[in-house]
């Protein structure tokens, strides 16, 4: 497997500019959940789906921020208009929850550093 | 506030040496789970420790489990400057796929 996929990498974009990025999970994992890391907040978890669906979104920071599920295969996270305190890393991470098991690993992405000049 | 707070926030150790990480947490939990997080990487997990487990091996990692003090300890033995990294812990209180994670202690191995 390839492992979790995110995409841009890196996104340098003009303040109130709309902002999305993309995470594809490891195949067959039924949460999927959305982190930023600062410096200054640590990793904070903004959002996560269950089975496609929003359970928990409490992290989310303002009405900036959208986060959908389409599909099991894909989410994303959008920021309109992004400000320049949105600038961080951007972690997707999936895992799965075998049935009648307790252990529940993440699998992170590679991250989107995003930069909002 | 978070469920897991490392200490120390920050270890630097000569190559060889034992590193040892703290974490401790204010719920109870299913299970606690270290990851190691390179720079400008994403996290890769480590271990996990069940609830009722005390102790636990890793080729040079070793992990303890004291859910009457609500803390865990990483250690890292022989330590290698490719140890270099961030450590978090991550505990999981709710049943479910969720994860609390500490701030992390940042490990610098010189060589």
């Amino acid at each position: 497997d390839a492992g979790v996929i995110q995409s841009p990498r890196h996104e340098v974009t003009e303040m109130g500019q709309e902002v999305t990025l993309r995470c594809k999970p490891i195949s067959g994992h039924d949460y999927l959940f959305w982190y930023r890391q600062t410096m200054m907040r640590g990793l904070e978890l903004l959002i996560y789906f269950n089975n496609n669906v929003p359970i928990d979104d409490s992290g989310m920071p303002e009405d900036r921020f959208s986060a959908k599920m389409p599909n099991a295969s894909f989410s994303t996270l959008k920021i309109q208009p992004s400000e320049p305190r949105d600038s961080a890393v951007y972690f997707c991470a999936s895992s799965s929850i075998a049935q009648g098991a307790t252990y529940n690993e993440q699998f992170f992405g590679p991250g989107t550093r995003l930069t909002v000049l | 506030s978070q469920q897991g707070e490392e200490d120390p926030q920050a270890l630097s150790i000569q190559e060889g040496e034992n590193a040892t990480m703290n974490c401790s947490y204010k719920t109870s939990i299913n299970n606690l789970q270290w990851y190691r997080q390179n720079s400008g990487r994403g996290l890769v997990h480590l271990i996990l420790i069940r609830s009722n487990e005390r102790e636990k091996h890793s080729g040079r990692l070793r992990v303890t489990l004291d859910t009457s003090k609500k803390s865990s300890s990483l250690l890292i033995t022989a330590s290698r400057a490719a140890d270099t990294a961030s450590y978090f812990c991550a505990t999981d209180p709710y049943q479910g796929g969720k994860l609390i994670f500490g701030q992390g202690t940042e490990l610098s191995v010189k060589p």
